[in-house]
């Protein structure tokens, strides 16, 4: 099975900050990899697929890099609104990294 | 746009079975996969399985084989996932998740709670 590890598994920032959140995959998966947001309470939303391609709707401020693996979602700069938990996402087994919560710093 | 909307929360007791109900709306039922994903309190999200509501093939995670059954009824446009024999551990919130080909999970239902306590 492929194993997708996300770190940090918490990171602490300020609005403006730029904010590196990075997940590594156990084996290469090209580019099979989505980027979510999730706030408390409700459904992840889809920002990222395809390592890279931005979801209609997405701010721009948001970026996703990478291929085989290691990937990253960027931030550049932090938004109120952004304050929430990021899920990757190997998109071919289905399977997602643990998490990474980005909180108030 | 797309919308899923699910079904209301459920409490159990253990050994029992749980239906969700998923409805898809303003857009073609039979045209995307329909995925189910779970999420503990407190923890991450984990993918149960898929099926395409064109012919009713599904593919489960191999954690709930033998376990999770998901269907589909297309004159109504609705998918269900049912597990049985639930344990305290099945405590979760259950989302449904249309894919978009090749774009991942682009549209989620609103999630259904089941509880499971004796």
């Amino acid at each position: 099975d492929i194993q997708m590890t996300q770190s940090p598994s918490t990171l602490s920032a300020s609005v403006g900050d730029r904010v590196t959140i990075t997940c590594r995959a156990s084996q290469r998966i090209s580019n099979w990899l989505a980027w979510y947001q999730q706030k408390p309470g409700k459904a992840p939303k889809l920002l990222i697929y395809r390592a890279s391609t931005l979801e209609s709707g997405v701010p721009s401020r948001f970026s996703g890099s990478g291929s085989g693996t290691e990937f990253t979602l960027t931030i550049s700069s932090l938004q109120p609104d952004d304050f929430a938990t990021y899920y990757c996402q190997h998109f071919n087994t289905h399977s997602f990294g643990q998490g990474t919560k980005v909180e108030i710093k | 746009q797309a919308r899923l909307v699910q079904s209301g929360a459920e409490v159990k007791k253990p050994g029992a079975s749980v239906k969700v109900s998923c409805k898809a709306s303003e857009y073609r039922f039979t045209g995307f996969y329909l995925h189910w994903v779970r999420q503990a309190p407190g923890q991450g999200l984990e993918w149960m399985g898929w099926i395409n509501p064109d012919n009713g093939d599904t593919d489960f995670a191999q954690k709930f084989q033998g376990r999770v059954a998901m269907t589909r009824d297309t004159s109504i446009n609705t998918g269900y996932m049912e597990l049985t024999t639930l344990t305290s551990d099945d405590t979760a919130i259950y989302y449904c998740a249309r894919e978009c080909g090749g774009r991942a999970f682009d549209f989620w239902g609103q999630g259904t709670m089941v509880s499971v306590s004796s």
